[in-house]
C-alpha cells in the first residue's frame, strides 16, 4: 500500500530552467509534508515543509505547492543549478488519533538531473 | 554545531547473526527515529523514540527492537538477520515527538551475506 508516490523516476532539466518534481497521496489523514535531498553515501537533507492549512510555501530558489483537493504536492526548484542533482523524496506525516509526527511516510524518488 | 551520527558506516554479517546500530542525535534533540531504505525505495519508518519510550512501530517483524539512552542516544538491533535485511539503516532525530522535521543521519550500510 503506497500511501506517498513519486510517479517519475526521473527528471533531466538545462541548467538556469525550472525543474518540478511531483508526489501525489491517498491518505487524507496526512497533515504536514517535507521535501528531502538525498546524495550518494549521505543521508537525506531537509529541504522544505508545508503543512496542510497553506497551499504554497517558499523558500529561496525553493517552493512547494500543495493541492489537497487533489491530494498533490509539487517542489519547483528555479533556477536549476547542476549542485541540485540527486535523489528528491517527499514525505508525509500525521498526527491523526493522538499518534505522533515521528513517522514519515516517503514516496519512491525522483532523481533529477541537472545539466550544465 | 554536530548533526546526527552513526556507526559504523558499513557493516556485513551473515545469515542467523545479530547486529546492533548506534545513532546520536542533534545536540538539543529528544527524538530518534529508525527507518530502513532498500534500493531503488524512499525509506520505511521503523521506530520513533521519544523521552526513552516507545512512541511509534512501523510494520516489521520483532526480530527488530531499540532503545534510547539518558543522553537521547539511540541503538537498533536486528536479530536472525536474514538476506532482505541488507539495506541502508537511517537514523533521524527531531526535538520532540510533535516536531515536524525530520534530520538524518549518513547511515549504516548493512549486507547480510
Amino acid at each position: 500500500d503506497q500511501q506517498v508516490k513519486q510517479n517519475s523516476p526521473s527528471l533531466s532539466v538545462q541548467e538556469g530552467r525550472i525543474s518540478i518534481l511531483n508526489c501525489d497521496y491517498t491518505n487524507s489523514m496526512f497533515d504536514y509534508f517535507l521535501w528531502y535531498k538525498k546524495y550518494p553515501a549521505e543521508g537525506p537533507t531537509f529541504l522544505i515543509s508545508i503543512s496542510s492549512i497553506k497551499d504554497k510555501n517558499e523558500d529561496g530558489r525553493f517552493t512547494v505547492f500543495l493541492n489537497k483537493s487533489a491530494k498533490h504536492l509539487s517542489l519547483h526548484i528555479v533556477p536549476s543549478q547542476p549542485g541540485d542533482s540527486a535523489v528528491y523524496f517527499c514525505a508525509a506525516s500525521s498526527n491523526a488519533g493522538g499518534t505522533s509526527y515521528g513517522k514519515l511516510t516517503f514516496g519512491q524518488g525522483t532523481i533529477l538531473t541537472v545539466h550544465p | 554545531d554536530a548533526g546526527v551520527t552513526q556507526s559504523p558506516t558499513h557493516l556485513i554479517k551473515t545469515r542467523g547473526q545479530q547486529v546492533t546500530l548506534r545513532c546520536s542525535p542533534i545536540s538539543g534533540h529528544k527524538s530518534v527515529s529508525w527507518y530502513q531504505q532498500v534500493l531503488g525505495q524512499g525509506p520505511q519508518f521503523i521506530f520513533q523514540y521519544y523521552e526513552k519510550e516507545e512512541r511509534g512501530r512501523g510494520n516489521f517483524p520483532d526480530r527488530f527492537s531499540a532503545r534510547q539512552f539518558p543522553n537521547y542516544s539511540s541503538e537498533l538491533n536486528v536479530n536472525a538477520l536474514l538476506l532482505g535485511d541488507s539495506a541502508l539503516y537511517l537514523c533521524a532525530s527531531s526535538l520532540g515527538t510533535y516536531t515536524y522535521e525530520q534530520y538524518f543521519g549518513p547511515g549504516t550500510r548493512l549486507t547480510v551475506t
